[in-house]
């Protein structure tokens, strides 16, 4: 069973950066079949995806958020990251990494982490 | 940008089928996914490829896509069905989501 936790600080501040922290069980990221994403969701609001990375090093970013965000994978931990800079109130959100396949070019998510929920205040 | 456009809500009642479209541009030409998502837990892949169910989904859910709709049908709606449903396709090397629509079972 595939298995995805999201990790990292609950809150940062104003202009900093947050860093968050998948770990994935279950399946190896570098197995070759899988993209992995990050998706966003602020309260009460729907779903936005951030970004995707392959073990290759293949990145494809959301164009809206494209100029603040890296994707880094970790085999030797089987663990996917995101940075997320200069945040502001706007970026207050449940933050899901997610198991990204189909192939052909056409892609879902098939598994999700529980997510994690980080708030941007001072 | 691809736009998807879905209904903010969608009452059903109970036993009945609830239908919850997805529009956008000729979007029968793409692959459509949907997603359910109870209050605070993470979104559950319940529909792919426009009309196959991934395994542990009950039959009562389907799909079609043709056009510019794609739906998603419930049949036989249950209390557990109440939830938001949001539909996802892959287009232009990017991820684009509906905005969502709550599904209320009377």
């Amino acid at each position: 069973q595939v298995q995805l936790q999201e990790s990292g600080p609950g809150l940062v501040k104003p202009s900093q950066t947050l860093s968050l922290t998948c770990t994935v069980s279950g399946d190896s990221i570098t197995s070759g079949s899988y993209y992995w994403s990050w998706i966003r969701q602020p309260a009460g609001k729907g779903l936005e995806w951030i970004g995707r990375i392959y073990t290759s090093g293949s990145i494809r970013y959301n164009p809206s958020l494209k100029s603040r965000v890296t994707l880094s994978v970790d085999t030797s931990k089987n663990q996917i990251s995101l940075e997320l800079s200069s945040v502001t109130a706007a970026d207050t959100a449940v933050y899901y990494c997610a198991r990204d396949g189909g192939g052909y070019g056409d892609y879902y998510f098939d598994y999700w982490g529980q997510g994690t929920l980080v708030t941007v205040s001072s | 940008s691809y736009d998807l456009t879905q209904p903010l809500s969608v009452s059903v009642a109970l036993g009945q089928t609830a239908r919850i479209t997805c529009g956008g541009n000729n979007i029968g030409s793409k692959n459509v996914h949907w997603y359910q998502q109870n209050p605070g837990q993470a979104p559950v892949l319940v529909i792919y490829r426009d009309t196959n169910r991934p395994s542990g989904i009950p039959e009562r859910f389907s799909g079609s896509n043709s056009g510019n709709t794609a739906t998603l049908t419930i049949s036989r709606a249950q209390a557990g069905d109440e939830a938001d449903y949001y539909c996802q396709v892959w287009d232009s090397n990017t991820h684009k989501f509906g905005g969502g629509t709550k599904l209320t079972v009377l």
